[in-house]
């Protein structure tokens, strides 16, 4: 069965430094996105992209985030100066949305933490 | 700002025996509801959903009810057992004609054999 995948699955950077968080989303799903969960909190939406572009965002996702989708198959989040409370779980998702009871694709996550 | 609340951390049920886990949600627009679970070291699995024009949805041992005077669903689980053990995730969408799901907290399931 096709599934989402996630590298790394543990990313450990110091404070004030650049993450790339990398996802290969399901083939010939659409729509992707970017989630986080802060330990023992919520799953929060962060961003949703289009047809190479950026279609929905959060409130944190704000400057210091980007999404790329460099090639036909990786889609991946930037942190560029991380902070210590960017320390979370990331969950990328993937879409078909050929219908509405399509649901969301999660890969298995990276755990980010920052020193 | 919890639009969609799961007010039971944990909850701990007898195998064979029916899970029962709720959620509450604040915003009237929202249509459309979901459950996931998520095992650890995985990210969440779509589980069962539900559109706000049924009340009720089945699907082999999950069933999702819905009261939406009440603005509360439940997932039942019956019967359960011990690999239902998970942390389970409420979730809504539809504001806007939004897609995207605003997830509650997540209530952690035990199965005891």
């Amino acid at each position: 069965e096709p599934e989402v995948t996630q590298t790394p699955s543990h990313q450990v950077t110091q404070m004030g430094q650049e993450v790339i968080l990398r996802c290969v989303p399901i083939s010939n799903h659409l729509y992707f996105y970017w989630y986080r969960q802060i330990l023992g909190q919520k799953v929060e939406f962060l961003v949703s992209f289009y047809n190479n572009e950026i279609s929905e965002k959060s409130e944190i996702f704000d400057d210091q985030f980007s999404v790329e989708r460099p090639d036909g198959s990786n889609f991946t989040l930037k942190i560029r100066s991380t902070k210590l409370e960017d320390s979370a779980m990331y969950f990328c998702a993937s879409y078909k949305r050929t219908s509405r009871e399509n649901e969301q694709f999660f890969g298995p996550g990276t755990r980010l933490t920052v020193l | 700002d919890q639009q969609v609340k799961q007010n039971s951390p944990s909850l701990s049920v007898q195998e064979g025996r029916i899970s029962i886990l709720n959620c509450d949600y604040t915003n009237s627009m929202f249509d459309y509801f979901l459950w996931y679970k998520k095992y650890p070291a995985e990210g969440p699995t779509f589980l069962i959903s539900i559109s706000s024009i049924k009340d009720k949805n089945e699907d082999g041992r999950f069933t999702v009810f819905l009261n939406k005077s009440a603005k509360h669903l439940s997932l039942h689980i019956v019967p359960s057992q011990p690999g239902d053990s998970a942390v389970y995730f409420c979730a809504a969408s539809g504001v806007g004609g939004s897609y995207i799901p605003t997830f509650g907290r997540g209530t952690s399931l035990i199965v005891h054999p």
